[in-house]
Protein backbone atom coordinates (compact mmCIF):
# COMPACT_ATOMS: atom_id res chain seq x y z
CA UNK A 1 0.00 0.00 0.00
CA UNK A 2 1.31 3.45 -0.88
CA UNK A 3 1.08 6.69 1.23
CA UNK A 4 0.13 10.46 0.29
CA UNK A 5 2.68 11.27 -2.01
CA UNK A 6 3.11 15.25 -2.89
CA UNK A 7 5.34 16.85 -5.46
CA UNK A 8 7.40 18.80 -5.94
CA UNK A 9 8.94 18.90 -2.08
CA UNK A 10 10.19 22.31 -2.65
CA UNK A 11 9.15 25.50 -4.40
CA UNK A 12 10.21 29.23 -5.04
CA UNK A 13 7.97 30.93 -6.79
CA UNK A 14 8.46 35.07 -7.37
CA UNK A 15 4.58 37.51 -6.95
CA UNK A 16 2.43 37.59 -8.89
CA UNK A 17 3.05 34.00 -10.53
CA UNK A 18 0.76 30.94 -10.31
CA UNK A 19 1.69 27.27 -9.14
CA UNK A 20 0.50 24.15 -9.07
CA UNK A 21 0.97 21.59 -6.16
CA UNK A 22 -0.18 17.91 -7.00
CA UNK A 23 -0.89 15.22 -4.41
CA UNK A 24 -1.51 11.36 -4.86
CA UNK A 25 -3.75 9.97 -2.70
CA UNK A 26 -3.48 6.70 -0.98
CA UNK A 27 -4.53 3.82 -2.58
CA UNK A 28 -8.32 3.28 -2.16
CA UNK A 29 -8.77 6.32 -0.84
CA UNK A 30 -11.89 8.59 -2.87
CA UNK A 31 -11.68 12.02 -0.64
CA UNK A 32 -8.49 14.84 -0.84
CA UNK A 33 -7.88 17.25 1.42
CA UNK A 34 -5.90 20.70 0.57
CA UNK A 35 -4.29 21.76 3.95
CA UNK A 36 -2.11 25.50 4.34
CA UNK A 37 0.46 25.70 7.29
CA UNK A 38 1.95 28.82 7.95
CA UNK A 39 5.46 28.69 10.01
CA UNK A 40 4.67 28.07 13.44
CA UNK A 41 1.18 27.79 12.89
CA UNK A 42 -1.39 24.83 12.41
CA UNK A 43 -2.47 23.59 9.48
CA UNK A 44 -5.48 25.57 8.23
CA UNK A 45 -8.07 24.07 5.60
CA UNK A 46 -8.35 24.98 2.37
CA UNK A 47 -10.97 22.71 0.74
CA UNK A 48 -11.73 19.19 -0.21
CA UNK A 49 -12.28 17.44 -2.89
CA UNK A 50 -14.24 13.96 -3.51
CA UNK A 51 -15.85 12.22 -6.78
CA UNK A 52 -14.10 15.18 -8.48
CA UNK A 53 -15.82 18.03 -7.50
CA UNK A 54 -15.12 19.85 -4.01
CA UNK A 55 -17.33 19.76 -1.28
CA UNK A 56 -16.51 21.96 0.91
CA UNK A 57 -13.94 25.27 1.18
CA UNK A 58 -12.13 27.16 3.80
CA UNK A 59 -11.69 30.88 4.17
CA UNK A 60 -9.01 31.01 1.21
CA UNK A 61 -9.94 33.22 -2.06
CA UNK A 62 -10.77 32.12 -5.26
CA UNK A 63 -7.44 32.27 -6.31
CA UNK A 64 -6.78 28.78 -4.75
CA UNK A 65 -8.30 26.56 -6.86
CA UNK A 66 -8.09 22.64 -7.12
CA UNK A 67 -9.07 19.36 -9.40
CA UNK A 68 -9.34 16.17 -8.51
CA UNK A 69 -9.15 12.86 -11.04
CA UNK A 70 -10.57 9.98 -11.39
CA UNK A 71 -7.87 8.05 -10.37
CA UNK A 72 -8.61 10.24 -7.20
CA UNK A 73 -5.25 11.87 -7.41
CA UNK A 74 -5.52 15.86 -6.77
CA UNK A 75 -3.69 19.56 -7.69
CA UNK A 76 -4.33 23.32 -6.07
CA UNK A 77 -3.33 25.72 -7.89
CA UNK A 78 -2.93 29.43 -6.71
CA UNK A 79 -2.75 31.95 -8.83
CA UNK A 80 -1.33 35.40 -8.65
CA UNK A 81 1.01 34.51 -5.89
CA UNK A 82 1.87 36.88 -2.69
CA UNK A 83 4.41 36.93 -0.38
CA UNK A 84 1.59 35.50 2.09
CA UNK A 85 1.00 32.35 -0.32
CA UNK A 86 4.70 31.58 1.57
CA UNK A 87 3.85 28.05 3.45
CA UNK A 88 4.22 24.68 4.11
CA UNK A 89 0.94 22.95 1.60
CA UNK A 90 -0.34 19.83 3.38
CA UNK A 91 -2.54 17.10 1.39
CA UNK A 92 -4.84 14.27 3.15
CA UNK A 93 -6.51 11.69 1.43
CA UNK A 94 -9.42 9.60 3.23
CA UNK A 95 -12.02 7.14 2.33
CA UNK A 96 -15.90 8.41 2.39
CA UNK A 97 -18.80 6.38 2.60
CA UNK A 98 -22.00 8.38 2.38
CA UNK A 99 -21.66 10.62 5.12
CA UNK A 100 -18.98 8.76 7.17
CA UNK A 101 -15.88 9.93 7.17
CA UNK A 102 -12.62 8.22 7.65
CA UNK A 103 -9.22 9.01 9.25
CA UNK A 104 -7.17 11.22 7.17
CA UNK A 105 -3.63 10.44 5.94
CA UNK A 106 -1.04 13.21 5.22
CA UNK A 107 1.25 13.52 2.67
CA UNK A 108 4.95 15.31 3.34
CA UNK A 109 3.99 18.36 2.14
CA UNK A 110 5.29 20.99 -0.53
CA UNK A 111 6.98 23.93 0.76
CA UNK A 112 6.28 26.95 -1.22
CA UNK A 113 8.65 30.40 -0.87
CA UNK A 114 7.09 33.66 -2.65
CA UNK A 115 9.53 36.08 -3.37
CA UNK B 1 -16.87 30.24 14.47
CA UNK B 2 -14.92 27.21 15.32
CA UNK B 3 -11.91 27.40 17.01
CA UNK B 4 -9.26 25.32 19.11
CA UNK B 5 -6.95 26.94 21.33
CA UNK B 6 -3.49 25.15 22.46
CA UNK B 7 -1.91 27.98 24.95
CA UNK B 8 1.33 26.68 25.00
CA UNK B 9 3.79 26.83 22.06
CA UNK B 10 6.52 24.56 23.70
CA UNK B 11 6.56 22.44 26.50
CA UNK B 12 9.60 20.63 28.22
CA UNK B 13 9.84 18.49 30.98
CA UNK B 14 12.23 15.66 32.22
CA UNK B 15 11.76 11.84 31.30
CA UNK B 16 9.54 9.75 33.40
CA UNK B 17 7.47 13.10 34.50
CA UNK B 18 3.91 13.48 34.04
CA UNK B 19 2.75 15.18 30.45
CA UNK B 20 -0.23 17.07 29.79
CA UNK B 21 -0.95 19.02 26.69
CA UNK B 22 -3.98 21.44 26.99
CA UNK B 23 -6.67 21.63 24.01
CA UNK B 24 -9.45 23.70 24.49
CA UNK B 25 -11.91 24.50 21.88
CA UNK B 26 -14.87 26.35 20.63
CA UNK B 27 -18.15 24.90 18.24
CA UNK B 28 -21.60 25.10 18.84
CA UNK B 29 -22.30 21.50 17.40
CA UNK B 30 -21.37 18.06 18.54
CA UNK B 31 -17.86 18.07 18.54
CA UNK B 32 -15.20 15.15 17.18
CA UNK B 33 -11.49 16.18 18.61
CA UNK B 34 -8.51 14.19 17.91
CA UNK B 35 -4.74 14.92 18.78
CA UNK B 36 -2.43 14.43 15.54
CA UNK B 37 1.68 14.06 16.64
CA UNK B 38 4.42 14.91 14.08
CA UNK B 39 7.83 13.93 14.88
CA UNK B 40 10.96 15.27 13.59
CA UNK B 41 11.55 14.39 9.60
CA UNK B 42 8.20 12.90 9.45
CA UNK B 43 4.55 13.36 8.17
CA UNK B 44 1.46 14.40 10.55
CA UNK B 45 0.03 11.95 11.75
CA UNK B 46 -3.05 10.66 13.88
CA UNK B 47 -2.53 9.94 17.60
CA UNK B 48 -5.84 9.44 18.90
CA UNK B 49 -9.42 10.15 18.65
CA UNK B 50 -11.99 11.05 21.39
CA UNK B 51 -14.43 8.81 20.25
CA UNK B 52 -12.07 5.92 20.34
CA UNK B 53 -11.57 6.44 24.23
CA UNK B 54 -8.17 4.58 23.89
CA UNK B 55 -4.22 4.73 24.99
CA UNK B 56 -1.79 5.00 22.33
CA UNK B 57 1.67 4.84 23.22
CA UNK B 58 0.73 5.61 26.45
CA UNK B 59 -1.35 9.05 25.75
CA UNK B 60 -4.81 9.20 26.76
CA UNK B 61 -6.96 12.62 26.03
CA UNK B 62 -10.68 12.59 27.29
CA UNK B 63 -13.12 15.27 26.20
CA UNK B 64 -15.05 17.65 28.52
CA UNK B 65 -18.26 19.06 27.18
CA UNK B 66 -18.59 20.89 30.07
CA UNK B 67 -15.28 22.43 29.83
CA UNK B 68 -15.22 22.71 26.17
CA UNK B 69 -11.51 20.90 26.52
CA UNK B 70 -9.80 17.72 25.04
CA UNK B 71 -6.25 17.66 27.17
CA UNK B 72 -3.70 15.32 26.16
CA UNK B 73 -2.20 13.16 28.93
CA UNK B 74 0.68 10.61 29.57
CA UNK B 75 2.00 9.65 33.49
CA UNK B 76 5.73 9.42 32.81
CA UNK B 77 7.23 11.11 29.53
CA UNK B 78 9.55 9.44 27.37
CA UNK B 79 12.37 10.59 25.46
CA UNK B 80 10.82 9.31 21.72
CA UNK B 81 7.52 11.40 23.14
CA UNK B 82 9.66 15.02 22.00
CA UNK B 83 7.84 16.49 18.59
CA UNK B 84 5.19 18.40 17.30
CA UNK B 85 1.45 17.75 18.93
CA UNK B 86 -1.67 19.41 17.28
CA UNK B 87 -5.35 19.15 18.92
CA UNK B 88 -7.78 19.04 16.03
CA UNK B 89 -12.02 19.49 15.71
CA UNK B 90 -13.46 17.80 13.08
CA UNK B 91 -16.88 19.99 11.91
CA UNK B 92 -19.72 17.66 11.99
CA UNK B 93 -20.66 15.99 9.03
CA UNK B 94 -17.90 16.81 7.11
CA UNK B 95 -14.08 16.24 6.31
CA UNK B 96 -12.87 19.88 7.44
CA UNK B 97 -10.64 19.31 10.91
CA UNK B 98 -9.64 22.98 12.47
CA UNK B 99 -6.18 22.74 14.27
CA UNK B 100 -4.57 24.53 17.03
CA UNK B 101 -1.19 26.12 16.35
CA UNK B 102 0.77 23.14 18.35
CA UNK B 103 2.73 22.33 21.39
CA UNK B 104 6.44 21.35 20.98
CA UNK B 105 6.99 19.27 23.20
CA UNK B 106 10.45 18.46 24.51
CA UNK B 107 11.63 15.55 27.06
CA UNK B 108 14.92 15.65 28.43
CA UNK B 109 16.89 12.93 29.59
Amino acid sequence: ETGVTQSPTHLIKTRGQQVTLRCSSQSGHNTVSWYQQALGQGPQFIFQYYREEENGRGNFPPRFSGLQFPNYSSELNVNALELDDSALYLCASSTRSGSSYNEQFFGPGTRLTVL
Amino acid sequence: AQRVTQPEKLLSVFKGAPVELKCNYSYSGSPELFWYVQYSRQRLQLLLRHISRESIKGFTADLNKGETSFHLKKPFAQEEDSAMYYCALRIQGAQKLVFGQGTRLTINP
